[in-house]
């Protein structure tokens, strides 16, 4: 089945050691997502790449890089995590961007900082 | 700033009540309202896209309406089953901010 593909869904770092967030998508759409959610809020849009441009958010961290090497693949990766960057990290796909077209979701990653 | 609002928060229902929840949303440059359905380690998977004023949309016992001018969605559930229990995520989609703006999602549990 086409699906959305997230590692690791847990994954735990240290405050300051950087880590990456992997997505992978077997649905060939144009669009991929990183949003963020803490406990009990909204998920937020961290940036999102359509084909290969990037558009940050202007409230995402600079601390806050996404890499995609190709249509399948796209990454997040947080140079120096805080305790404030722990949450569900969520990668979503969709065919088009600023459309009607539903967002195909990973399960997510759920990160914790020590 | 866009501020998308679901209430209520969270909701306990009763197997085979019937439920309904609210999401408010702002309608000046309204373009389409999504609804998702998250349930516990799984990803979030649509249920609903909507566009147009008055639209109702359907899938089995789930239902959803959209009122563009006031700027609110209803979503209703029908005889409510365990499998039912999840997050419902809704999302307005934003001509001018050029993205989806999530609620914080009403946390739905049914009870056996």
């Amino acid at each position: 089945d086409a699906m959305v593909i997230q590692n690791p869904r847990y994954q735990v770092t240290q405050f300051g050691k950087p880590v990456t967030l992997s997505c992978s998508q077997t649905l060939n759409h144009n669009v991929m997502y990183w949003y963020q959610q803490k406990s009990s809020q909204a998920p937020k849009l961290l940036f999102h790449y359509y084909d290969k441009d990037f558009n940050n958010e202007a409230d995402t961290p600079d601390n806050f890089q996404s890499r995609r090497p190709n249509t399948s693949f796209c990454f997040l990766d947080i140079r120096s995590p805080g305790l404030g960057d722990a949450a569900m990290y969520l990668c979503a796909t969709s065919r088009g961007q600023l459309s009607s077209y539903e967002q195909y979701f990973g399960p997510g990653t759920r990160l914790t900082v020590t | 700033i866009l501020n998308v609002e679901q209430s209520p928060q969270s909701l306990h229902v009763q197997e085979g009540d019937s439920t309904n929840f609210t999401c408010s949303f702002p309608s000046s440059n309204f373009y389409a309202l999504h609804w998702y359905r998250w349930e516990t380690a799984k990803s979030p998977e649509a249920l609903f896209v909507m566009t147009l004023n008055g639209d109702e949309k359907k899938k089995g016992r789930i239902s959803a309406t959209l009122n563009t001018k006031e700027g609110y969605s209803y979503l209703y559930i029908k005889g409510s089953q365990p499998e039912d229990s999840a997050t419902y995520l809704c999302a307005s989609l934003d001509r001018g901010a050029q993205k989806l703006v999530f609620g914080q999602g009403t946390r739905l549990t049914i009870n056996p």
